[in-house]
């Protein structure tokens, strides 16, 4: 069975200093990663994914997040944090090249304090 | 493209009520997912469809719910009778056939249950 963990419901950070929201995973397989970020009263919209191929991955926003195969973590990083970040982060998985649904971790609350 | 539509945004029904929510999904996508949210027990995937065909609905968490794609175009999730334990975020999301490619969510039906 597949299976994320986001071990930090709320991560605090002040604007400007680097975040990372953490995330690890579990899959038989070869893992489709992904991270969605969830701003108020809206959906989830796609930040980022690692399919295969160079283990850093960029996204929207200036995240960018790195597979780590041996930790089985895909932790999503940037470097200057904004006010404007302050959201609800989910990592998610699949097992690829399957087309089983993602599986969401219980989502993590970044807060950018100014 | 218009993105995954949802509607009703907002639903305020009374306890014992019929509640039909209703989704359109990307055109073109093979993919559609119905998922509830709550602080409680976070996201969590009731039913997903491919090509109109139900694949998995395992997370439907009782008989009083219930979901059908009628055509490529338009689901609904009906649930009868409604209880307050409900009420929640419903999102919808679609994804085209290829497994490497992300789930792309709706605005979601925030659903209150009176």
């Amino acid at each position: 069975a597949q299976s994320v963990a986001q071990p930090e419901d709320q991560v605090n950070v002040a604007e400007g200093n680097p975040l990372t929201v953490k995330c690890t995973y579990s899959v038989s397989g070869n893992p489709y990663l992904f991270w969605y970020v969830q701003y108020p009263n809206r959906g989830l919209q796609f930040l980022l994914k690692y399919i295969t191929g160079d283990n850093l991955v960029k996204g929207s926003y200036g995240f960018e997040a790195e597979f780590n195969k041996s930790q089985t973590s895909f932790h999503l990083k940037k470097p200057s944090a904004l006010v404007s970040d302050s959201a609800l982060y989910f990592c998610a998985v699949r097992e690829g090249p399957g087309n089983t649904p993602l599986v969401f971790g219980k989502g993590t609350r970044l807060s950018v304090i100014a | 493209d218009a993105g995954v539509i949802q509607s009703p945004r907002h639903e305020v029904t009374e306890m014992g009520q019929e509640v039909t929510l209703r989704c359109k999904p990307i055109s073109g996508h093979d993919y559609l997912f119905w998922y509830r949210q709550t602080m409680m027990r976070g996201l969590e995937l009731l039913i997903y469809f491919n090509n109109n065909v139900p694949i998995d609905d395992s997370g439907m968490p009782e008989d009083r719910f219930s979901a059908k794609m009628p055509n490529a175009s338009f689901s609904t999730l009906k649930i009868q009778p409604s209880e307050p334990r409900d009420s929640a975020v419903y999102f919808c999301a679609s994804r085209p056939r290829d497994s490497q490619e992300t789930q792309y969510f709706g605005p979601g039906t925030r659903l209150l249950v009176l």
